[in-house]
């Protein structure tokens, strides 16, 4: 157990929803990501958030926007969804703000039908 | 976009083998990390090299890093069963962010 937990585990929803994927980190680190892992693209890294604050953004859409909490939690808001956003979004946490171990959680396995 | 490459993309190794895979990646690099992915599951932390460190051990597993050729090989010896699942490195640039590769999918056969 890694200490990092997702919620939910797994959601099925249509194309033109949008879902809320939550994360909370491990006790006392400030660090929080997110990634998208689909088969055609791999592990793609969308966004940080270091105590609060965005400090990297990686290759997330428009559509979708994250935001870190003042108990450190996390969430990643994914709206107008299409079939291609159908992934395991994986929120993983940190002691420190750069170059770290980090600690996945199991991920959130979203189908857009 | 990926920074690192794994090398191969798969493996099916015997019990009791040693399993290789390498890395290369494109950019001069902080840290390197090796991550273990079991199917759908959260990846895990095996273990982290710096920049200056060449090579560092973990119990079975041994990871080199050359940063002259900008790669690294992960050696677990005398597989197990168990150690089936993907294999990832990611590179740490001092940005903020860890990239990943597309992993190497390790099978070992009883």
């Amino acid at each position: 157990d890694s200490g990092v937990t997702q919620t939910p585990k797994h959601l099925i929803t249509a194309t033109g929803q949008r879902v809320t994927l939550r994360c909370s980190p491990r006790s006392g680190d400030l660090s929080v990501y997110w990634y998208q892992q689909s088969l055609d693209q791999g592990l793609q890294f969308l966004i940080q958030y270091y105590n609060g604050e965005e400090r990297a953004k990686g290759n997330i859409l428009e559509r979708f926007s994250a935001q870190q909490f003042p108990d450190l939690h996390s969430e990643l808001n994914l709206s107008s969804l299409e079939l291609g956003d159908s992934a395991l979004y994986f929120c993983a946490s940190s002691a420190v703000g750069v170059g770290g171990e980090l600690f996945f959680g199991e991920g959130s396995r979203l189908t857009v039908l | 976009s990926q920074q690192g490459e794994e090398d191969p993309q798969a493996l099916s190794i015997q019990e009791g083998e040693n399993a290789t895979m390498n890395c290369s990646y494109k950019t001069s690099i902080n840290n390197l990390q090796w991550y273990r992915q079991n199917s759908g599951r959260g990846l895990v932390h095996l273990i982290l090299i710096r920049s200056n460190e060449r090579e560092k051990h973990s119990g079975r597993l041994r990871v080199t890093l050359d940063t002259s050729k900008k790669s690294s090989s992960l050696l677990i010896t005398a597989s197990r069963a168990a150690d089936t699942a993907s294999y990832f490195c990611a590179t740490d640039n001092n940005d903020y962010k860890l990239s990943f590769g597309a992993g190497t999918t390790v099978t070992v056969r009883a």
